[in-house]
């Protein structure tokens, strides 16, 4: 079936810090990829996309490129600030006519000052 | 701009009680989501909706009813409260349409089944 894996948490870092939460998806067609964040307290909320092989979405300094070959979509971000801290969620949306997405497990990102 | 709406924010049940989460949203989206967070799990899909009038099943659906009959609300129903159903509940909306896929998420409702 379809099904997204990420990287264990927690994770902590200190500010200023390189990131990388990775990410690989098993899919039975081509999906589209999204990275959601949840802030302590709040909904989710996407952060960024890519819909098909090769693309890179980016926001607020993260990145992520939708890499077909290792069915992966890590994301990096080159310095992370304190505010970055929060919970970040890796996603795959298959059908597209009901347009259902399907969640990893989520891992927690600590920033330290 | 209020987007998606969930009330209540927080509740507690007794084994066996019922109750009905509410979501909202106004931006006249056509596709509605009703999710669960269990601790260390991703997102599960319980019920979804591509219309008013229309719902169906995901990948949680038992123990839980939907109904759709306006473009703007979804309430998510349980009526026979177990311990298992203890989670977080997040109501999504989404435009839907090639393109259009971004979700739009509620602040959640924390419900404790005891």
């Amino acid at each position: 079936g379809n099904s997204v894996t990420q990287m264990e948490g927690p994770v902590t870092l200190s500010e200023e810090a390189f990131l990388t939460i990775n990410c690989t998806y098993t899919a039975t067609g081509y999906p589209s990829l999204f990275w959601y964040v949840q802030y302590p307290g709040e909904g989710l909320q996407l952060l960024l996309k890519a819909t098909k092989a090769d693309d890179k979405g980016s926001n607020k300094g993260f990145e992520a490129t939708y890499r077909k070959e290792t069915t992966s979509f890590h994301l990096e971000k080159g310095s992370v600030q304190v505010s970055d801290s929060a919970v970040y969620f890796c996603a795959l949306l298959l059908d597209q006519g009901a347009q259902k997405l399907v969640f990893g497990q989520g891992t927690r990102l600590t920033i330290n000052p | 701009n209020a987007g998606v709406t969930q009330t209540p924010k927080f509740r507690i049940l007794k084994i066996g009680q019922s109750m009905t989460l509410q979501c909202t949203q106004d931006m006249n989206h056509n596709y509605m989501y009703w999710y669960r967070q269990d601790p260390g799990m991703g997102l599960k899909l319980i019920y979804y909706s591509v219309g008013a009038g229309i719902t169906d099943k995901g990948e949680v659906p038992n123990g839980y009813n939907v109904s759709r009959s306006t473009t703007e609300d979804f309430p998510l129903r349980l009526e026979l409260a177990a311990p298992s159903q203890t989670s977080v509940y997040f109501c999504a909306s989404s435009y839907g349409g090639q393109g259009n896929t971004e979700a739009f998420f509620g602040q959640g409702t924390r419900l404790t089944v005891v």
